[in-house]
């Protein structure tokens, strides 16, 4: 986990607010990923990055934007966040290729309030 | 589409005996597939995957998971539980017919409990 480090691990913010949450890697992989887990729901993915210049939409990124600042960086913002927001935010990193496990973060655990 | 099941919301299991946690899989084209596990206020971490090759996967901390490719299966397993393996487990799919990404699609976790 520590290859993967995500900022803040925990916020509290009120509805309609901006907030940023920030992912740094030192795996030295291309791919990164922001994923947000809610209970009984799993692992749902928001966006995905596969290089600086290349970023996808997941299938839940309404609400989400992101900006990939460096091979090492991919920031996840709410633009102005609303309750239904509220849940624990991954990070993840990969290398290319099908076969290729995704490391996580520890994770950020967003309240809207 | 590609889609992941763990039937089990929670699977209880008495220290030293054998446990399995489910997971069965839908995609179009050959399946890569993995196993995470998630403690308290931890990221998940990886644990085994099938990619190729033989159908028994072996992984860290004893666990092992068996590919069944008529039954699109790809059950967790541990010849003796853990009280330490208690934690939450989620099998992942990923279609070989997709093209970059490496999207991994995640089932919705498996909460295992071991007693004493």
């Amino acid at each position: 986990d520590a290859d993967v480090t995500q900022t803040p691990r925990n916020r509290i913010t009120k509805t309609g607010k901006r907030i940023m949450l920030e992912c740094s890697q030192t795996k030295g992989h291309d791919r990164m990923y922001w994923y947000r887990q809610d209970p009984g729901l799993g692992l749902r993915l928001i966006y995905y990055s596969f290089d600086v210049k290349d970023i996808n939409k997941g299938e839940i990124s309404d609400g989400y934007s992101v900006s990939r600042q460096a091979q090492a960086k991919f920031s996840l913002s709410l633009e102005s966040a609303i309750p239904n927001q509220t849940a624990l935010y991954f990070c993840a990193t990969s290398d290319p290729g099908q076969g290729n496990e995704q490391y996580f973060g520890p994770g950020t655990r967003l309240t809207v309030t | 589409a590609q889609s992941v099941a763990q039937p089990e919301d929670q699977v209880n299991v008495a220290e030293g005996n054998p446990l399995t946690v489910k997971c069965t899989y839908s995609v179009s084209g050959n399946p890569y597939l993995f196993w995470y596990v998630q403690y308290p206020n931890r990221g998940l971490q990886f644990l085994l995957k099938y990619i190729t090759g033989d159908n028994l996967v072996k992984g860290s901390y004893g666990f092992e998971a068996e590919f069944n490719k008529s039954q699109t299966s790809f059950h967790l397993k541990k010849p003796s539980a853990l009280v330490s393996d208690s934690a939450l487990y989620f099998c992942a799919v990923r279609d070989g017919l997709t093209g970059g990404g490496n999207k991994l699609t995640f089932g919705t976790g498996t909460q295992l409990k071991v007693e004493l």
